[in-house]
């Protein structure tokens, strides 16, 4: 099956810096990346996905990369806030197919200093 | 708010035991998969259903079963609890078969004890 990595674990930032998860995976086939957002007790949080037809998507401040050659995709978080402060999860999953699962990282704890 | 709901949200019980933990999709949505969430395994896809059937199967116990009814709510059944099964354990839906957006449902907290 599929396997994510995600790094860094932890990421502490100053205000108004930015911030950059990376992820890779294992298949191939894989074809969709989102990115959830996971506050202290509570859901994960869909923020932002990509798919493997596109290079790179914005979203006011948070953006995402995929290269599919080298398997791996990015998020990118400019002027970061204190509320962006939260646990990060990139996952994959083969679109289209019956086998809708997301494969996790393992999660990037992300403190935003004020 | 995701329109994912699961009850209930704290459930403390005893070795042993059995629990079901319930989880209704958005409205229109058709399929719903099961997450663990345990501090040292992260998010581990359990189980996923789309309109009745299961669909596909990650790692699941098989103390552990679930089912989809014609409402489409889900319930996730776990018996002879251990201690290792506390965890926080989330549903999330999508609209269609092949969509792979999910969104998730609050968690049901289980604390084995």
């Amino acid at each position: 099956g599929e396997n994510v990595e995600q790094h860094p674990s932890t990421l502490s930032v100053q205000e108004g810096d930015s911030a950059v998860i990376k992820c890779t995976y294992s298949d191939s086939a894989s074809n969709y990346f989102p990115w959830y957002k996971q506050e202290l007790g509570k859901r994960p949080q869909l923020i932002i996905d990509i798919r493997s037809n596109v290079g790179e998507k914005k979203d006011q401040r948070i953006a995402v990369t995929l290269n599919k050659t080298a398997k791996h995709f990015s998020l990118h978080i400019t002027e970061t806030q204190p509320e962006d402060s939260a646990v990060y999860f990139c996952a994959a999953s083969e679109r289209g197919s019956t086998l809708g699962r997301l494969y996790f990282g393992r999660g990037t704890q992300l403190t935003v200093w004020p | 708010d995701s329109g994912v709901t699961q009850t209930p949200k704290h459930l403390i019980t005893a070795t042993g035991q059995r629990v079901t933990l319930r989880c209704s999709p958005r409205s229109g949505d058709l399929s719903v998969y099961w997450y663990q969430q345990s501090l040292d395994q992260g998010l581990q896809f359990l189980i996923q259903y789309y309109n009745g059937e299961e669909r596909a199967k990650g790692n699941i116990l098989e103390r552990f079963s679930a089912q989809q009814f014609p409402d489409l709510h889900s319930e996730l059944n776990l018996s002879s609890l251990e201690l290792g099964d506390s965890a926080l354990y989330f549903c999330a839906s999508s609209n269609k078969q092949f969509q792979n957006e999910q969104f998730f449902g609050p968690g049901t907290r289980l604390t084995v004890l």
